[in-house]
């Protein structure tokens, strides 16, 4: 079936360290959705990445949609303590469904 | 601001009883979704409705689960009989359009424990 990989599955940082997270598939997508989802709440809608190497920022967090379409990544700047949850990427493989892949739990140590 | 509602926000049940889940999305979204998601894991998609018609429920154990969205508008998840296995985070989201282009909004989720 039509996966997608997640990695790290944890990740563990200083406040002020950056963090990456990894999405990746072996198929090409037609678009990729990042959530994220605080401990105990619900994922919120973070961004959507459609173009061949596109690239959006909002604040710290820098977002990547690989050339191929196949892979996508997540960079947190300087991370705060709100930045701490987990990190799902969503990509739809052109079923119009979002598959969401199994998440990077970020925790901060101050 | 607009949220999706759902209730109950907490359900125990013992195995075998049917429980079931509400979820009013947010007014004039067309499409509609439950998920499963177990600890630790991402949402799982269970069935996803375009206004009141079902457009994937691949992943339903239709043995055991129903959905409806009779009017296009609330919808509601049945599980019966539950097993120990369905102990999980059923959250209900929304979009305004097609899954996978629109922006998913979701519900606070009801946390199932079957005993």
């Amino acid at each position: 079936g039509q996966q997608v990989m997640q990695i790290p599955q944890y990740q563990h940082v200083q406040e002020g360290e950056d963090f990456t997270t990894y999405c990746n598939s072996s198929t090409t997508l037609s678009n990729i959705q990042w959530y994220k989802q605080r401990p105990g709440g619900h994922p919120v809608f973070l961004i959507q990445l459609v173009k061949s190497g596109e690239v959006k920022k909002q604040k710290r967090l820098t977002f990547q949609f690989g050339e191929a379409k196949k892979n996508s990544s997540l960079h947190i700047t300087a991370t705060q303590t709100t930045d701490v949850g987990t990190y799902f990427c969503a990509p739809n493989f052109g079923n119009e469904k979002l598959t969401f892949g199994t998440g990077t739990r970020l925790t901060i140590i101050p | 601001e607009a949220e999706v509602a759902q209730s109950p926000r907490y359900k125990i049940t013992e195995k075998s009883q049917a429980v079931a889940f509400w979820c009013d999305p947010i007014s004039g979204h067309a499409t509609l979704y439950w998920y499963r998601q177990i600890l630790g894991q991402g949402p799982e998609l269970l069935v996803q409705f375009q206004d009141e018609s079902v457009v994937d429920d691949s992943q339903l154990p239709k043995d055991r689960f129903s959905a409806e969205r009779l009017k296009g508008v609330d919808s509601t998840l049945k599980i019966q009989p539950a097993e120990l296995g369905d102990s999980a985070m059923y959250l209900c989201a929304s979009s305004l359009g097609l899954a996978g282009l629109d922006e998913q909004f979701f519900g606070p989720g009801t946390r199932l424990t079957v005993l």
